[in-house]
């Protein structure tokens, strides 16, 4: 079965730094990897999402994140965080397109002034 | 993408109550889907709502404690049953409008046990 991990619970960074969050999969197939955002008393937004096409993904709000194969990885990347970008960010997985999506445990993201 | 409506947005229950949450989307999708997320963690998926036949558990949530309704491709509800405490969770639906396309979310259900 396929599954996700992310390191981290909580990241902190300052206002303008890199945002880097991390996200492994597990998964016998070639796996549709997505990024969601959660803020706070709201839904999940979609960021982005990968479904075999170019490893480098572009996402909403300046996001980005890379499928490496080998690295079995689908880390999410911003180059300069903002404040409004603290938030709940979760990886997720899904077999094919007709599965239901299998999620991490989640990251908050603390962005500092 | 679709739009997703969820009634009620919140509620405060009586433990041993019922509660029938809503889920309507604006246009007809593929697959329905009911996740429950407890306080400070993840998404667990419950079940897959089957347009006019028994919903497909999750292993660990059953029909008599959560059933679940699909009459059409438009509409679903959840029943949290015979509540206690640790039903306390945002409920959500979700919905893919398309096989092969992300799944969409609604804004939840937040739902405390008293």
């Amino acid at each position: 079965a396929q599954s996700v991990t992310q390191l981290g619970s909580h990241v902190s960074v300052s206002e303008g730094a890199l945002v880097l969050l991390r996200c492994n999969y597990s998964s016998s197939v070639p796996p549709y990897l997505f990024w969601y955002v959660q803020y706070p008393n709201q839904g999940l937004q979609l960021l982005l999402k990968y479904t075999s096409a170019a490893t480098l993904v572009k996402g909403i709000n300046g996001f980005e994140a890379e499928f490496k194969k080998s690295e079995t990885s689908f880390h999410l990347t911003k180059p300069s965080a903002h404040m409004s970008d603290a938030a709940e960010y979760f990886c997720a997985v899904s077999h094919s397109g007709n599965t239901p999506l299998v999620f991490g445990k989640g990251t908050r993201l603390s962005v500092i002034a | 993408s679709a739009v997703i409506s969820q009634k009620p947005s919140r509620d405060i229950c009586q433990r041993g109550t019922s509660l029938t949450i809503q889920c309507q989307v604006d246009s007809q999708v593929t697959m329905m889907f009911w996740y429950r997320q407890q306080p400070g963690q993840s998404l667990t998926l419950i079940a897959t709502a089957n347009q006019g036949s028994e919903a497909t558990y999750e292993s660990g949530f059953v029909i008599d404690k959560f059933p679940i309704s699909r009459p059409n491709l438009t509409f679903s509800t959840l029943t949290v049953s015979n509540m206690s405490p640790e039903d306390s969770s945002i409920y959500l639906c979700s919905v893919r409008t398309v096989l092969n396309q992300p799944q969409h979310f609604g804004d939840g259900t937040r739902l405390s046990i008293l």
